[in-house]
């Protein structure tokens, strides 16, 4: 069974960095990408970017070129993201998500990040 | 970006009826390969997002079949057939076609 484990909840003063962890059980990250998705509170689902673990390359939205960076340990299976610079506006749910080439078929639970002074 | 706009913003079922939700994109999702890459989500109250159906039309494990999706390259229908309350919840379509991913706005559903 495919299992993604996020690590907890954050609490982040502005202007500091915090970095999540996903660890994935019963599949291999080297065959997949890991996508992080956030969800602000009342909002809908942003795409953050992904990380082909297997060569580290990765993709960004945007808006998240400056605020994500994605890496990923092969040796313990497991995805990071890290966030820089907190703001306010990074308050929000972390998810991290498997793509299987047929969607998102594995979903981490959420990791809650509060920005607050 | 591609652009993915969701109808209704809300929907209220009594159960054992249908209900359908809208998704129109931007662009057209017809892949180089013959693929429609549009995706459906339901993140039910308090929890992760699931997918529903993958590449417009093809049920994801364990979906039971009361889900059905269709569609052009660009128009996209979920139909759920006889409501359930555990259907409750918001559902969202999704693209992977090209960079950045993108998402609708999402749809709740609610039970009458």
């Amino acid at each position: 069974e495919v299992q993604l484990q996020q690590s907890g909840a954050e609490l982040g003063k502005p202007g500091t960095s915090v970095k999540l962890s996903c660890k994935v059980s019963g599949y291999n990250i080297r065959s997949t990408y890991m996508h992080w998705v956030n969800q602000r509170p009342g909002k809908g689902l942003e795409w953050i970017g992904r990380i082909d673990p297997a060569n580290g390359n990765t993709i960004y939205a945007e808006k998240f070129k400056s605020k994500a960076t994605l890496t990923a340990d092969t040796s313990s299976n497991t995805a990071y993201m890290q966030l820089s610079q907190l703001k306010s506006d990074d308050t929000a749910i972390y998810f991290c998500a498997m793509d299987n080439n047929y969607g998102f078929a594995y979903w981490g639970q959420g990791t809650l990040v509060t920005v607050s002074s | 970006d591609i652009v993915l706009t969701q109808a209704p913003l809300s929907v209220s079922v009594t159960p054992g009826e249908s209900a359908s939700i809208s998704c129109r994109s931007s662009k057209s999702l017809l892949s180089s390969k013959g693929i429609t890459s549009l995706y459906w989500y339901l993140q039910r109250p308090g929890k992760s997002p699931q997918l529903l159906i993958y590449q417009m039309s093809n049920l994801a494990s364990g979906v039971p079949d009361r889900f059905s999706s269709s569609g052009s390259e660009t128009d996209f229908t979920l139909k759920i057939s006889k409501v359930e309350t555990e259907d409750v919840g918001v559902y969202y379509c999704g693209h992977r076609l090209e960079y950045p991913l993108t998402f609708g706005s999402g749809t709740k559903l609610e039970i009458k």
